[in-house]
Parts: structure tokens; sequence; C-alpha cells
């Protein structure tokens, strides 16, 4: 089974800061790698797919990079908006795995 | 407009039987996976499982094996999630989602079910 790791679980920054976050497939996924936000008692949104493509109405301050092993999502300016849990997922396989989650705290 | 409409929130015993559903609309329900994701309390998210409506093929990840059964009406548009025997354990957030056109990443999510087991 592949597992998805992503650091840190925790982050605390400022409206305005850029933010990255990173996420490891303990295998090769090519560039099979979804990125999702979930605030609390919502269902996750979907952010990106494939690695790097935008959602349709996803703000453009979200972007994605990687390939192989290795990924990040990166916020370019926190907006309030932003303050949430997200979550990677690789769909190299079925039933893909996803990532512990990252919690983007007000600092 | 794609969605996904989930049955509410049920609360049961330990033992009890559970069938929780997931209608979509917008969209030719047949010709697309429906994922099932759990979240226990305060934790993150875990891949039960999935279904193909427009033939019934289901896939269930090895944690969940055994433990639930995934079904879907391709007549109704809905597809399922069930437990012979809860367990408390069971207490948690259900989704479901669709995959997207390109791949298995989850395009739409329902809004969630959450089901508590309690004596």
């Amino acid at each position: 089974d592949i597992q998805m790791t992503q650091s840190p679980s925790t982050l605390s920054a400022s409206v305005g800061d850029r933010v990255t976050i990173t996420c490891r497939a303990s295998q090769s996924i090519s560039s099979w790698l979804a990125w999702y936000q979930q605030k609390p008692g919502k269902a996750p949104n979907l952010l990106i797919y494939k690695a790097s493509k935008l959602k349709s109405g996803v703000p453009s301050r979200f972007s994605g990079s990687g390939s192989g092993t290795e990924f990040t999502l990166t916020i370019s300016s926190l907006q309030p908006d932003d303050f949430a849990t997200y979550y990677c997922q690789q769909y190299n396989s079925y039933l893909g795995a996803f990532g512990q989650g990252t919690k983007v705290e007000i600092k | 407009e794609v969605q996904l409409v989930q049955s509410g929130a049920q609360v049961k015993k330990p033992g009890e039987s559970l069938k929780i559903s997931c209608r979509g609309s917008g969209y030719t329900f047949s010709n697309y996976w429906i994922d099932w994701v759990r979240q226990m309390p305060g934790k993150g998210l875990e891949s039960m499982g999935s279904i193909y409506p427009g033939d019934s093929d289901s896939r269930y990840s090895p944690s969940f094996q055994g433990q639930v059964t995934i079904s879907a009406d391709k007549s109704i548009s809905t597809a399922y999630l069930e437990w012979s025997s809860l367990k408390a354990s069971d207490t948690a957030i259900y989704f479901c989602g669709r995959h997207g056109i390109d791949g298995d990443y989850i395009n739409y999510w329902g809004q969630g079910t959450l089901v508590t087991v309690s004596s």
C-alpha cells in the first residue's frame, strides 16, 4: 500500500504569509495527487488535482507542484478564509490514501 | 449542477444494523465511481471503498473489507454504505464523493452523515 506523509502537522501563520505544505509518497505516484481543503463541520473541497491543476473556481493563490514522491501545496498570500485543514491524496492506485492532514492556524 | 445529497444523522446502539445513502444528481450517475470516506472525531480522512454504479463493481480498503457493504441502485441514482452490526468505534462522519472526469480524485462531495453508536 502507498503511504502518504504530510508535513508539518500544524502550521501557524499570519494573513499575507506565504505557506508551503509538503506531501511525500512511499513510492512513486507520478502526478496522481490531489489536494483538499476542509473547514470544521464541512465536507472537504478539492483544490488541486494531477499535482498542479487548479480546480475551476479555486483562487489562484493556491498552487501545487511536484511529481514522483514529493509534492507541495503553496498558498502565495494567506487569506482569512484559508485557515483550515489541508489533505493530500494519491490516486495512483485505487482507493487512494490520504495524508494525515495539515492544520493551518492563525498566528 | 452536480450534487451529492446524503441521508441524515443516525444514532444507533452497538449491534444494530444501518444503511446510509448518497443520492447523485446533475450528471449520469452510472458513469462515475463513488467513494466512501470515514472521518472519526477529530481525525483525518480514510478511504473505505468505492463502487461503480454502472455495473456495481465495488472495491474495499483492507481495513474495511468485511466490515461494511457498499452498494448502489443506478435506477434511483443512489449509493449506499451498510453495516450489519455496528460498534462504538464506527462513530464517525461518513462522506460520499464522486470521482473526476479524468482521474480518481474526488471532485464532488456529499455533505456527510454523522453516525453515532452508543449504548
